[in-house]
């Protein structure tokens, strides 16, 4: 594929609703990884999987907090029961295999605002 | 929380001068890589540097490792104004996880 895809761009949820992030990585990668993005700071690891391996979910900040990659290549974040401190933009990376020093190839996020 | 800080937080310059922004990290690593974030964007990878590598070169990057002082520097020469954005510092410490610094905001006044 072109680049690692991403959906929805943006997404406005009420406090308390479910919200579930898309995302597409570059056709072939093993590897995928989920961060987090407050405003003003470096993105924060949630989560990482080798295909449909989930192998660290320890950046996870809840058991609000859930992803999975069931075939091996579209992975989902899903966030239940929304709160206000959820609101950042969720990036998606992957990797062509993830053994140090591979580069990752970042989609565009997903800002999700939580009101 | 983060491994690395980026410094300066902000820097602001003219274009065609020069751009330091330094990198410190925590724990030992096997290797650091810089990234480029524009304005609402994903992070593009712009370099990476071995734990063995002391300095590498990529077209108007300039990055230097220094492991005994648990710090990388990110020189961009004869900046843009396209350059303007945040970077980034990225380490695996710890093999799946890939720790970011804060950033450094850079303006390139044109």
């Amino acid at each position: 594929g072109a680049g690692v895809s991403q959906s929805p761009r943006y997404k406005v949820a009420k406090r308390g609703q479910d919200v579930a992030l898309r995302c597409d990585p570059i056709s072939g990668h093993v590897s995928l990884f989920w961060y987090q993005q407050a405003l003003g700071q470096g993105p924060e690891f949630l989560t990482y999987f080798q295909n449909e391996a989930q192998l660290d979910k320890s950046g996870l900040p809840s058991d609000r907090f859930f992803a999975e990659r069931p075939e091996g290549s579209v992975s989902t974040l899903k966030i239940q029961r929304t709160q206000q401190e959820d609101s950042a933009v969720y990036l998606c990376a992957s990797s062509l295999e993830w053994t140090r020093g591979e580069t990752q190839y970042f989609g565009p996020g997903t800002r999700l605002l939580v009101l | 929380s983060q491994q690395g800080e980026e410094d300066p937080q902000a820097l602001s310059i003219q274009e065609g001068e020069n751009a330091t922004m330094n990198c410190s990290y925590k724990t030992s690593i096997n290797n650091l890589q810089w990234y480029r974030q524009n304005s609402g964007r994903g992070l593009v990878h712009l370099i990476l540097i071995r734990s063995n590598e002391r300095e590498k070169h990529s077209g108007r990057l300039r990055v230097t490792l220094d492991t005994s002082k648990k710090s990388s520097s990110l020189l961009i020469t004869a900046s843009r104004a396209a350059d303007t954005a945040s970077y980034f510092c990225a380490t695996d410490a710890t093999g799946n996880q890939f720790y970011f610094g804060t950033g450094t905001s850079l303006t390139v006044i044109p």
